[in-house]
């Protein structure tokens, strides 16, 4: 079945650790791709986009993520992780002009301070 | 505050019974999804519309399950006879178009079926 795989359930680490989340896909063709942050409290928020162009994307809050086609990956990493950091974060796919997003289950990060 | 709006925020009802959801989108957007996401997944798709119409519907939204967007502005979600397994957060998102244009969520109504 056409999918959307995140790996870690849930990452612990401490302030200034590096991040590398995981995302893998499992469609062919042309995909658009997404990070969406979940705050505690708050809701889903757009972190970056990846739908053509240069394969390593900047988004907010010093985030990026890395489109390797051949292994149909979309990880999502931080230099330097800070305690305002924790929260949930989703991987999602779209295709073609309908738009409708293909979510993974998430990753819940906490940032010990 | 011209972001996603969705009321009620929360909903505890008893099986059995209709509900119904409201949806505001950010104005002029044009596209609005409606998603499901229970606890410990991601949101799933449910339907969508492009203005008025309703141009896709999940296998996930069953006949008990209706979505009206009623002059291409806010949306209503209902749900009849509500059952056990409807518990769970109802998300909205709008956007102008599909595809590569990111989408704005509400903060959704989670739904509690005793």
């Amino acid at each position: 079945a056409q999918s959307v795989s995140q790996h870690n359930h849930h990452v612990i680490l401490s302030e200034a650790a590096s991040l590398e989340l995981g995302c893998n896909y499992s469609y062919g063709g042309t995909v658009n791709l997404f990070w969406y942050v979940q705050y505690p409290g708050q809701h889903l928020q757009l972190l970056l986009k990846y739908f053509s162009g240069d394969p390593l994307v900047k988004g907010i809050k010093g985030f990026e993520a890395e489109f390797i086609k051949s292994k149909f990956s979309f990880n999502l990493r931080k230099p330097s992780v800070q305690w305002s950091d924790t929260a949930e974060y989703f991987c999602a796919v779209s295709r073609g002009s309908q738009g409708n997003l293909i979510f993974g289950k998430g990753t819940k990060l906490s940032v010990k301070p | 505050d011209t972001g996603v709006s969705q009321n009620p925020r929360h909903k505890i009802t008893k099986r059995g019974q209709n509900v119904t959801f409201r949806c505001d989108p950010i104005s002029e957007h044009n596209r609005l999804y409606w998603y499901r996401q229970t606890l410990g997944q991601g949101p799933e798709f449910l339907t969508y519309f492009q203005n008025e119409a309703q141009l896709e519907k999940s296998r996930l939204l069953s006949d008990r399950f209706s979505a009206e967007r009623p002059k291409g502005s806010f949306s209503t979600l209902e749900i009849q006879r509500t059952e056990q397994g409807d518990s769970a957060m109802y998300l909205c998102a709008s956007t102008h178009s599909g595809g590569t244009d990111t989408q704005y969520f509400g903060p959704g109504t989670r739904l509690t079926v005793l």
